[in-house]
């Protein structure tokens, strides 16, 4: 089935040390994005690709950052994790910018130690 | 302007009750209004979806609502199930797809 795979599903890492977060989609969409979604909040946009064209949120920190080496993947990188970062990284792919067929991966959940 | 309000912040239904979760937008641009569904653990998954051309789409339980002037739409679910307990987020954005805007959610249970 064509979806959004993201890898891995828990994370742990050590405060202050560089993490990525993997994201693969299968369904040839244009866009990707990023969102940061704390505990019983709504998901936070941190940036998003379309095609090769990075765009970031205003109020996304630079410590978080991402790549996009093709159609099918993207990757955040966080380069000196907080506490703070600690939260549910969803990556969701659509069509176009008209936001059609918006698709969430399952998550990956970053713990910080 | 960007913001999109969500209402209420938890519901609790019984089997087979109606649940009802409202939201209201400001940002006139806006022009397609999704809601998600989102189990613990899980990424949120599309449920329905509805764009300002129409007042109300329906799919199996769940209708859209959708009251263009007054900028609000609403998310019913019929006969709710305790499988529907989830946290339920309306979402909105414009032909761009730019700052695609969640509401805050809503936490549904639904009780046997």
């Amino acid at each position: 089935d064509a979806m959004v795979i993201q890898n891995p599903r828990y994370q742990v890492t050590q405060f202050g040390k560089p993490v990525t977060l993997s994201c693969s989609q299968t369904l040839n969409h244009n866009v990707m994005y990023w969102y940061q979604q704390k505990s019983s909040q709504a998901p936070k946009l941190l940036f998003h690709y379309y095609d090769k064209d990075f765009n970031n949120e205003a109020d996304t920190p630079d410590n978080f950052q991402s790549r996009r080496p093709n159609t099918s993947f993207c990757f955040l990188d966080i380069r000196s994790p907080g506490l703070g970062d600690a939260a549910m990284y969803l990556c969701a792919t659509s069509r176009d910018v008209t936001g059609s067929g918006y698709t969430f991966g399952s998550g990956t959940r970053l713990t910080v130690v | 302007q960007q913001q999109v309000k969500q209402s209420p912040q938890s519901l609790i239904v019984q089997k087979g009750g109606i649940s009802i979760i409202n939201c209201a937008y400001e940002n006139t641009a806006f022009d397609y209004f999704p809601w998600y569904q989102q189990f613990p653990g899980k990424g949120p998954a599309l449920l329905i979806a509805i764009r300002p051309d129409v007042s109300e789409k329906k799919e199996g339980r769940f209708t859209i609502s959708f009251n263009k002037s007054a900028k609000q739409f609403s998310l019913h679910i019929m006969d709710s199930q305790p499988g529907d307990s989830a946290t339920y987020f309306c979402a909105a954005t414009n032909q761009y797809g730019q700052n695609f805007v969640f509401g805050p959610g809503t936490r549904l249970s639904v009780l046997p």
